[in-house]
């Protein structure tokens, strides 16, 4: 079965500056696609950014980018010039190709100062 | 608003009696999940359907928990005799076709039992 691990509990940055989470995984399975979900304090999970794992590039939404190492197994988001609003919980996920269900790891609380 | 919606958003119930949460996914995605997630944790993975099949349930889905997607539209999830350790949120989410797209969800249905 795969497995998500983020191992930063917590994450602070300055407003205006770029933060990392990292997020490793494992899975011997070479088809996956990987997510990252953020979910503010009201709860709803909201979709930020996929990688596919045969995907050459690197993916990027705006100010969100995902560096991709797959030999390292690692999927970590970087969030360019930071906001007050992106205070929330970030959440890396998995999902395979050969089954439908995603997994999710434990997550990172992501607090913007001022 | 054509976005994945869960009812009641909130419960309250004592230990003991049954509640049961709806879920009204994208109209158009043939593939609808259930999540479990506990303050400080991601969404655990509880059932997944695709169209009115339940494909897969997870271990943490007990004999209390009981899913349903009779029309392969609206889905259910009902839990007996609820006991404190189910106090959760209970998301709801959707896709369409493969694992290579997007999860969306719900947001939620807080569940508390006093």
């Amino acid at each position: 079965a795969q497995k998500i691990t983020q191992t930063q509990p917590g994450m602070f940055v300055q407003e205006k500056e770029a933060v990392t989470l990292d997020c490793t995984y494992d899975t011997s399975d070479p088809s996956y696609g990987l997510f990252w979900y953020k979910q503010p304090s009201s709860g709803e999970m909201i979709f930020l950014i996929y990688q596919g794992s045969y995907d050459q590039q690197n993916a990027t939404e705006g100010r969100y980018s995902l560096n991709f190492q797959k030999a390292r197994k690692s999927a970590n988001l970087v969030i360019s010039a930071s906001q007050l609003g992106d205070s929330a919980m970030y959440f890396c996920a998995m999902s395979l190709y050969n089954n439908n269900d995603m997994r999710f790891g434990a997550g990172t609380r992501l607090t913007v100062k001022p | 608003d054509t976005g994945v919606s869960q009812d009641p958003r909130h419960k309250i119930t004592k230990r003991g009696q049954n509640v049961t949460f709806r879920c009204d996914p994208i109209s158009e995605h043939n593939r609808l999940y259930w999540y479990r997630q506990t303050l400080g944790q991601g969404p655990e993975f509880l059932t997944y359907f695709q169209n009115e099949a339940q494909l897969e349930k997870s271990r943490l889905l007990s004999d209390r928990f009981s899913a349903e997607r009779p029309k392969g539209s609206f889905s259910t999830l009902e839990i007996q005799r609820t006991e404190q350790g189910d106090s959760a949120m209970y998301l709801c989410a959707s896709r369409f076709g493969g694992s290579g797209n997007t999860i969306y969800f719900g947001e939620g249905s807080w569940l508390t039992v006093v």
